[in-house]
């Protein structure tokens, strides 16, 4: 099985730096997804990382320590539009279709 | 490109009642997936296809059935209604091959049973 934690919330000032972390445990693990959803809409795809590391796009970076279980997704120069909630999904190895796991979320407000 | 659609956008249901929510993709994915979200119980895998004829159980598949006839469209039945599959449900897919896998998500089913 798989287990997922992050925040349920942040708050965090426009044009502040936030990080929201993501730990999970896993079965097998084959990479892990960020996604954000704003209220009422679907999700979108934000970031992927299968490699340690740190991916970067843009104002969005993710970071990923396969040996610790953990992810962070670091939102650089926050804009009111930030203010989503920001989903860790993880991908199994077995049982194919790429099928994720996702955390809860965590809903990030953006404040003046 | 229309990408993931879904039909339709909000339904209410009075329990005992069937319905089938219908998912298009025009992207050619090979997978396709519904889930369902509830208020912190975050997104949940219901049932998934990896082909055109093909069909898996996910997390939650109890109370729902699928059919997949076409590669662009997977549907989602509900033969008789309760009170706790109301939610809001999300159709997804993604290639079989690529670089990330990444899966697209449609604008969702906002159904309450009553």
């Amino acid at each position: 099985g798989q287990n997922i934690d992050q925040p349920t919330e942040m708050t965090a000032t426009e044009g502040a730096i936030v990080q929201i972390n993501c730990t999970y445990q896993t079965s097998g693990f084959n990479g892990l997804f960020w996604y954000q959803q704003h209220a009422g809409e679907a999700p979108t795809f934000l970031s992927y990382n299968v490699l340690d590391g740190l991916e970067e796009k843009g104002r969005f970076s993710s970071f990923l320590s396969r040996s610790k279980g953990y992810s962070y997704l670091l939102l650089k120069e926050l804009q009111m539009k930030d203010s989503a909630s920001y989903l860790c999904a993880v991908k199994a190895v077995t049982g194919g279709g790429n099928k994720l796991t996702f955390g809860t979320g965590t809903q990030l407000k953006v404040e003046l | 490109n229309a990408g993931v659609t879904q039909t339709p956008k909000f339904r209410v249901l009075k329990t005992g009642q069937s319905m089938t929510l219908l998912c298009a993709q025009d992207m050619n994915h090979e997978y396709m997936y519904w889930y369902r979200q509830d208020p912190g119980m975050g997104l949940r895998l219901i049932h998934y296809s990896v082909g055109e004829g093909t069909t898996a159980k996910g997390e939650v598949p109890d109370g729902y059935n699928v059919s997949r006839l076409k590669k662009q469209n997977f549907l989602l039945g509900l033969e008789s209604a309760a009170p706790s599959q109301t939610s809001v449900y999300f159709c997804a897919s993604s290639p079989s091959q690529g670089s990330s896998y990444e899966q697209y998500f449609g604008p969702g089913t906002r159904l309450t049973v009553t």
